[in-house]
């Protein structure tokens, strides 16, 4: 089983900063096979980036994602007052589980 | 516009069983696969279990290996999660997504599912 390891688990930033978080994975992961969702309170996630770096249908060009291997990041270059939620990422690894990471919270600081 | 959306939670003692349903509509149900996530209370997401268009490749996760069942019905347009034998630690809410690929792209707003006496 892959697991994916997210870090940190919990960032406070302010409306307008960058934010990086990052996704490690067990072992490694196809970048066609790494997703990040956000989650926002009392809602389902949403997918942002698919293929470790491609932006889902109206995700905002703010939102960037990189990485090959064991290692993803999630860019956010200057927070929206929307953007503060958790962050998850998943891998469709050549078998299952399909894991997920244990998320990051993004907090107003 | 694409829309998955779940039914079939509620309250139910340990060892009970319950069947959620996934009604699907604005996309073409019959050739793209399927997923049951879950979301525990104040927890993250876990994948549970996963469908291909024809039925004929479903893998489950370990903790509910035996116990779950996922099937669909393309010519109703439904995916299905029959739940069997169930713990205390499948109470969560659970989602139906969409899957493109290898990744979500559409998700529901879930079904709450209570384990308890």
């Amino acid at each position: 089983e892959i697991v994916l390891t997210q870090s940190p688990g919990t960032l406070s930033l302010s409306p307008g900063e960058g934010a990086t978080l990052s996704c490690r994975a067990s072992q490694s992961v196809s970048s066609t096979y790494l997703a990040w969702y956000l989650q926002k309170p009392g809602q389902a996630p949403r997918l942002l980036i698919y293929g470790a770096s491609s932006r889902a249908t109206g995700i905002p060009d703010r939102f960037s994602g990189s990485g090959s291997g064991t290692d993803f990041t999630l860019t956010i270059s200057r927070l929206e007052p929307e953007d503060f939620a958790v962050y998850y990422c998943q891998q469709y690894g050549s078998s299952p589980p399909y894991t997920f990471g244990q998320g990051t919270k993004l907090e107003i600081k | 516009e694409v829309q998955v959306v779940e039914s079939g939670g509620g309250l139910v003692q340990p060892g009970g069983s319950l069947r959620l349903s996934c009604a699907a509509s604005g996309f073409t149900f019959n050739t793209y696969e399927m997923n049951w996530v879950r979301q525990a209370p104040g927890k993250g997401l876990e994948w549970v279990s996963y469908i291909n268009s024809r039925s004929d490749s479903i893998y489950y996760a370990d903790s509910v290996k035996g116990r779950f069942t996922i099937s669909r019905d393309n010519a109703k347009n439904s995916l299905y999660l029959q739940m069997n034998s169930l713990r205390a630690e499948d109470t969560a809410v659970y989602y139906c997504a969409k899957t493109s690929g290898w990744h979500n792209d559409y998700w529901g707003q879930g079904t709450l599912v209570t384990v308890s006496s």
